[in-house]
């Protein structure tokens, strides 16, 4: 099946810095990513979708300043949240679908990155 | 109104028994529809995928979409303690091509 992988898996920050997440599609190609956000005991709440090579669209209420997203090629994704605070600590997932198989649009989850905000 | 909407549970279900999640969607358009299984402190895992009215069985597990009343549901039989998670209802809206998740339902599955 698709494998899609996330680094790193987990990562704790003073508040103001910077952190940047990669996803990124192992054996197959993604036109389309997306990235996800999840807060404990909630569900998954999209944040933006990335396409490759143009800008990404962001859901309402994401700020796109704030949660940079760049999808440079066909298998790499990646999110900076920029300024970071402790009210982002959060599960940062990515999906990608995986559009060579004509018959499905399945969407296949990276592993997660948990964000950590002092 | 939620676009996809799950009771949030806990269900709690003893082994062995057939253990049924339901989802309801409001997209009267959406084509496509998911379950995925999430561990805690786990990304979510796809089950199924259904396109179609009607069922699709893959194992233990049965997918039943009715297109006509906006549901889908997902049917776990020999419920096993491992099956014990939270389910994600998931359906790709027929306007875009992103998918919207349920809040879930959590499952315990009891020895």
């Amino acid at each position: 099946g698709a494998v899609v992988s996330q680094h790193p898996s987990r990562v704790i920050c003073k508040s103001g810095t910077s952190v940047k997440i990669e996803c990124r599609s192992l054996d197959f190609q993604a036109t389309t990513m997306f990235w996800y956000r999840q807060f404990p005991k909630q569900s998954l709440m999209l944040m933006a979708t990335s396409n490759e090579g143009s800008k990404a669209t962001y859901e309402q209420g994401v700020e796109k300043d704030k949660f940079l997203i760049n999808h440079a090629s066909l298998t790499l994704s990646t999110l900076t949240v920029t300024s970071a605070h402790p009210e982002d600590s959060s599960f940062y997932i990515c999906s990608a679908r995986d559009l060579s198989v004509l018959s499905t649009d399945t969407q296949y989850f990276g592993p997660g990155t948990r964000l950590t905000v002092l | 109104q939620k676009e996809v909407e799950q009771n949030s549970g806990p269900l709690s279900v003893p082994e062995g028994a057939i253990a049924s999640l339901n989802c309801t969607y409001s997209d009267r358009g959406s084509q496509s529809f998911f379950w995925y299984r999430q561990y805690s402190g786990k990304s979510p895992e796809l089950i199924m995928s259904i396109y179609s009215n009607g069922d699709k069985e893959d194992g233990r597990f049965t997918a039943q979409l009715n297109k006509a009343s906006q549901y889908v549901s997902l049917l776990i039989r020999d419920s096993q303690p491992s099956d014990s998670a939270t389910y994600l209802c998931a359906v790709r809206l027929s306007s875009a091509s992103k998918i919207i998740f349920g809040s879930g339902t959590r499952l315990s599955i009891r020895p």
